[in-house]
């Protein structure tokens, strides 16, 4: 079974330039989940997606961050424009939805902002 | 707000033996509890998932336990290999943002060196 897909797995950019990290889930599933993992931290949770629904943004930094799901499968996560402390990994996980499932996590995208 | 805290930060071993690692969380309301392993660079592997309503699960030299009453779960490596060195990450999941928003929360890690 093929695992949830992430890409690129790296990227630097310079502060106020913009950027976009791609994600396929595992197929089927209907969660979709990015977090975002500062070095040395657990990952915290930005957006989450059923479906093409988002159901929780609530820790989204909306003035920068902006995060799609196309039709219910693939999503993108875009900053514009990026700040030094976005610098972080970047993690797509999903689910086949509900509250028992288990996550199933990416490589991640790791995001260096000079 | 759910906050989860993971000691030690940071354990070191020599291979051969058992090891615990503790995990708790503030808010007993969850629906479940997941282990993670993530090794430098890489993104997370699940490694166990502990419903609300169990009390352990085992997988391989791995068993997880949950108590969820007062907010602890262990996680227990029997025999660690040097191949177990890695961080892990315990998440509780809970409808912290309303209906539907069944979000992980995750711990800071413990990273594990197992010593040849």
């Amino acid at each position: 079974e093929a695992g949830v897909a992430q890409s690129p797995r790296y990227k630097i950019i310079e502060k106020r330039q913009s950027v976009a990290f791609w994600c396929n889930p595992i197929s089927g599933h209907a969660t979709l989940y990015w977090y975002q993992q500062i070095l040395g931290q657990g990952p915290k949770l930005l957006i989450q997606f059923q479906n093409n629904g988002v159901v929780d943004d609530s820790q989204l930094p909306k003035d920068r961050f902006s995060a799609e799901r196309l039709k219910g499968v693939d999503s993108t996560l875009k900053i514009q424009p990026a700040k030094l402390e976005d610098s972080a990994v970047y993690l797509c996980a999903s689910s086949l939805g509900g509250r028992n499932t288990e996550a199933f996590f990416g490589q991640g995208t790791r995001l260096t902002v000079v | 707000k759910q906050e989860v805290t993971q000691i030690p930060a940071a354990l070191s071993v020599p291979e051969g033996e058992n090891l615990v690692l503790n995990c708790s969380f503030t808010d007993s309301a969850i629906y479940n509890l997941q282990w993670f392993r993530q090794d430098p660079g890489k993104g997370l592997t699940s490694l166990l998932l502990i419903q609300s309503s169990q009390r352990e699960q085992t997988s391989g030299r791995l068993n997880a336990s949950l108590d969820k009453s007062s907010g602890r779960s262990t996680l227990y490596i029997a025999a660690s290999q040097p191949g177990d060195s890695a961080t892990y990450l315990c998440a509780v999941r809970g409808a912290y943002s309303g209906a539907g928003s069944y979000q992980l929360t995750f711990g800071k890690g413990t990273k594990l060196s197992v010593i040849p």
